[in-house]
């Protein structure tokens, strides 16, 4: 059975970091893209960032751009998203999904909370 | 980027009722289209990829057609487990972009 399993959201300050995680089972994990997806409370999705299975692609959204980082272990068969300068704005139920393009499987969610 | 634009926001139907979602793209997009349910305080879960491939396990009065900028989404008899938000989102190029979602409620 696939799982994704998220972890690490929290509360943080405006201006603070946080690194979020996603464990993976049940498929092989270097053989899959892999993205970030958030929907802030009440709203839509909002695609967030983009890695490909061997690393050599990554993609983010603008809004986003510059401030997070996604990154990955094959060999954990984890998934990361190293967020800084956080913004009220990206407030919001953070969820892994396998990709490359339609997201197939998703993860539970973990809420980012920028609150001072 | 592309804009995703679906109608209704929101509806009303019944057990039983024929529904449609239409979701638009600014732009062609062929068929790199998907759409996803979403149930409250649950991850979305994939419907349909390539505007009308439906995914393993899904069942059949789920359908999806169009191509270009165009699309809809059809569920032949609403059932109650059907009550949710839709989303559309296109797969053509990034960033991966969805729709603002359609809340499908009970009449």
């Amino acid at each position: 059975e696939v799982q994704l399993v998220e972890s690490g959201g929290g509360l943080v300050q405006p201006g603070g970091s946080l690194r979020l995680s996603c464990a993976a089972s049940g498929f092989t994990f270097s053989s899959y893209s892999m993205n970030w997806v958030r929907q802030a409370p009440g709203t839509g999705l909002e695609w967030v960032s983009y890695i490909s299975s061997s690393i050599t692609t990554i993609y983010y959204a603008d809004s986003v751009k510059g401030r997070f980082t996604i990154s990955r272990d094959n060999a954990k068969n984890s998934l990361y998203l190293q967020m800084s300068s956080l913004r009220a704005e990206d407030t919001a139920v953070y969820y892994c999904a396998r990709g490359p393009s339609s997201f197939d499987y998703w993860g539970q969610g973990t809420l980012v909370t920028v609150s001072s | 980027d592309i804009q995703m634009t679906q109608s209704p926001s929101s509806l009303s139907a019944s057990v039983g009722d024929r529904v449609t979602i239409t979701c638009r793209a600014s732009q062609n997009i062929y068929t790199y289209l998907n759409w996803y349910q979403q149930k409250p305080g649950k991850a979305p879960k994939l419907l349909i990829s390539a505007a009308s491939s439906l995914q393993s396990g899904v069942p059949s009065r789920f359908s999806g057609s169009g191509s270009g900028t165009d699309f809809t989404l059809t569920i032949s008899s609403l059932q109650p487990e059907d009550f949710a938000t839709y989303y559309c989102q296109q797969s053509y190029i990034t960033p991966w972009t969805f729709g603002q979602g359609t809340k499908v409620e009970i009449k």
